[in-house]
């Protein structure tokens, strides 16, 4: 079974400009999460999908943003982006399909803004 | 108040001995689920154990327990005979309420590192 998937692995941006990273999620699952973790910080919650729904956002001002399409896929989008918007991305998602606990995640996109 | 503690920067520990890392919550929420994660080098989270807080019995996963004291509020992992792969970051993380789909507040983590 395929596990949680996210592309890029790397993006590099300048200041200003605009970001997109992607997500796939485990086969079955309608979930979909995603986390920031910036260097020496925990990982802090940004957005929730479920079913093509935004159920919850973090303490992120509005230029963090995102979809979840009909396949359950995800895409997060930042606007604007700013120095401090360095960090890794994480994506994770739940289901049935793996049991209601868990959040599995994916590898992760490390963005690097210059 | 932070709702996940783990006071541990950093732990050092032999191989293939024990070692516990410390976790504590914070929750109203009589409901609530509680997970240990591991992140190597690579970055990618790996989830390890959980216990959710009606259950009776500590939660085990072949070298990994949980060692849950719901009064203390608190939800050490336990690592049996630490192995060199162990090395990485370790976040506990809670999710309230009593649906399983809700968001995970984490910990800032301990890096735990295993020498030979």
């Amino acid at each position: 079974e395929a596990g949680v998937t996210q592309s890029p692995t790397h993006l590099i941006k300048t200041r200003g400009q605009q970001a997109t990273l992607r997500c796939s999620p485990i086969s079955g699952h309608t979930s979909v999460y995603w986390y920031q973790q910036a260097l020496g910080l925990g990982l802090q919650f940004l957005l929730w999908y479920d079913e093509g729904e935004e159920r919850n956002r973090g303490n992120f001002p509005p230029r963090f943003s995102g979809r979840q399409f009909p396949n359950y896929s995800s895409e997060l989008n930042v606007n604007a982006l700013e120095l401090e918007d360095s960090a890794l991305y994480l994506c994770a998602s739940s289901g049935l399909a793996g049991g209601p606990y868990e959040q599995y995640f994916g590898p992760g996109t490390r963005l690097t803004v210059t | 108040a932070q709702k996940i503690t783990q006071t541990q920067p950093g732990m050092f520990v032999q191989e293939k001995e024990a070692v516990t890392l410390d976790c504590t919550y914070d929750t109203s929420d009589p409901s609530y689920g509680l997970f240990w994660y591991k992140q190597p080098s690579s970055g990618e989270m790996i989830f390890l154990i959980y216990q959710g807080s009606y259950d009776q019995q500590n939660a085990t996963e072949g070298r990994y327990s949980l060692n849950f004291q719901k009064a203390r509020k608190s939800a050490n992992l336990v690592i049996s005979a630490s192995q060199l792969g162990d090395s990485a970051m370790y976040f506990c993380a809670m999710r309230e309420g009593a649906s399983g789909y809700s968001t995970l507040t984490f910990g800032k983590g301990t890096m735990l590192l295993v020498s030979p």
